[in-house]
């Protein structure tokens, strides 16, 4: 079966624009997780979505967002984009979410470049 | 001081060679995960312990809950195991909220 898919692989932007990425599971999986990885910071969470609704999310500034549909797809949006806001995104998904840890699959990640 | 810590953050090994790469928590937790890395960015998901010990072809990775350390081993290292080895955990009640260690880089020269 197809593994998660994330677009686009790479984006270049400029400081002040907004980019949205985009993030299918694998089908059946709900849950839905996005991750930074920067090469000062590592790998942070951003937020993780479950039946559409926000289920938990990490320290980011409201400039990043995200939401999932009900085919369980999701997008993240960052406004106002930053010099420090290239980095590698990536989402995982997993058959259910919220409260008990459940194994991950990632994507390949799309990598933005903010210039 | 992180809350997730690995060590080493990088580790050279000949062929054949046994390897540990560690990981240390202070967090309450549900669940650790090791994660590998190759190049380009690609994660897969090796493991998720919340006890004990569990095995996969040469990987073995093990959870000591009380000491909150977690310890993988890769046996009859091989140059594909080159990667990025990261440690991280599912916080407790808070699913797929994870904290990442900061990675260990293994390579393995022929």
């Amino acid at each position: 079966k197809a593994g998660v898919t994330q677009t686009p692989r790479y984006l270049i932007k400029t400081r002040g624009q907004q980019v949205t990425l985009s993030c299918s599971p694998i089908s059946g999986h709900r849950s839905v997780s996005w991750y930074q990885q920067t090469p000062g910071q590592g790998l942070q969470f951003l937020f993780e979505y479950f039946s559409e609704t926000q289920r938990n999310k990490g320290n980011f500034p409201g400039r990043f967002s995200g939401r999932q549909f009900s085919n369980s797809r999701s997008e993240m949006n960052v406004s106002t984009l930053e010099l420090g806001d290239s980095a590698l995104y990536l989402c995982a998904s997993s058959l259910v979410g919220g409260v008990g840890a459940n194994v991950l699959t990632f994507g390949a990640g799309s990598r933005l470049t903010v210039l | 001081k992180n809350e997730v810590e690995q060590s080493p953050q990088n580790l050279t090994a000949q062929e054949g060679e046994f390897i540990t790469i560690n990981c240390s928590y202070s967090v309450g937790i549900s669940a650790l995960h090791w994660l590998q890395q190759h190049p380009g960015g690609g994660i897969v998901s090796l493991f998720m312990l919340s006890s004990g010990k569990k095995k996969h072809g040469r990987l073995i990775a093990t959870i000591n809950i009380q000491e909150k350390h977690s310890s993988l081993h890769i046996t009859a290292s091989h140059p594909r195991d080159s990667a990025v080895y990261i440690c991280a955990v599912s916080l407790y009640n808070q699913g797929g909220k994870l904290i990442f260690g900061q990675g260990t880089e293994l390579s393995v020269k022929p």
